[in-house]
């Protein structure tokens, strides 16, 4: 399996333009998470799905931060409209049992 | 609401020590406890994952203790070696089982 895949690797921006992150879980897997990782806060859980089902969301930051998992085997992140304070690693994770395998991540940067 | 802390925050040895990384959690009802490494750029590796009716996982160089009730744990890297210099990040999964609290890491610098 070629693990979780997230794209882009690298994302600059505008502030105040959409902007859209995507993760390819690894196949079989039933959970599926967004964290965003800053110098400031660490490393932080967004939200996760089970199952295709957003089931946790109260780590969202914002109303202006949506995400979604259409089937099993895709999920996007987007933030509309993107701010400056919005800059961060964005990592993608997946899990079956126990241990989270996690994506490359997205590094955004909002200007 | 759970609070996972990790002391220090950056640690510098030279190659062959052994070194011993700390991580604390204000809440003792977790589902397990993992550590991760992180290399600069990159995404996170899973390294250990203890149970909470454990007291302890190794593998290879390494080895991680739980002590539940105190809310600690350690992660223990003998001889330590360059290619050793990393994040380490400390994680307790929540008794649900669903969700993983990160402390902020302890980042590693090995030098030969």
């Amino acid at each position: 399996d070629a693990g979780v895949i997230q794209s882009p690797r690298h994302e600059v921006t505008e502030m105040g333009q959409e902007v859209t992150l995507r993760c390819k879980p690894i196949s079989g897997h039933d959970y599926l998470f967004w964290y965003r990782q800053t110098m400031m806060r660490g490393l932080e859980l967004l939200i996760y799905f089970n199952n295709n089902v957003p089931i946790d969301d109260s780590g969202m930051p914002e109303d202006r931060f949506s995400a979604k998992m259409p089937n099993a085997s895709f999920s996007t992140l987007k933030i509309q409209p993107s701010e400056p304070r919005d800059s961060a690693v964005y990592f993608c994770a997946s899990r079956r049992q126990e241990t989270q395998y996690f994506g490359p991540g997205t590094r955004l940067l909002v200007l | 609401k759970q609070e996972v802390t990790q002391i220090p925050a950056a640690l510098s040895v030279p190659e062959g020590e052994n070194l011993v990384l700390n991580c604390s959690f204000t809440d003792s009802a977790i589902y397990n406890l993992q550590w991760f490494r992180q290399d600069p750029g990159k995404g996170l590796t899973s390294l250990l994952l203890i149970q909470s009716s454990q007291r302890e996982q190794t593998s290879g160089r390494l080895n991680a203790s739980l002590d539940k009730s105190s809310g600690r744990s350690t992660l223990y890297i003998a001889a330590s070696q360059p290619g050793d210099s990393a994040t380490y990040l400390c994680a307790v999964l929540n008794q649900a089982g669903t969700a993983l609290i990160f402390g902020k890491g302890t980042t590693l610098s090995v030098s030969s």
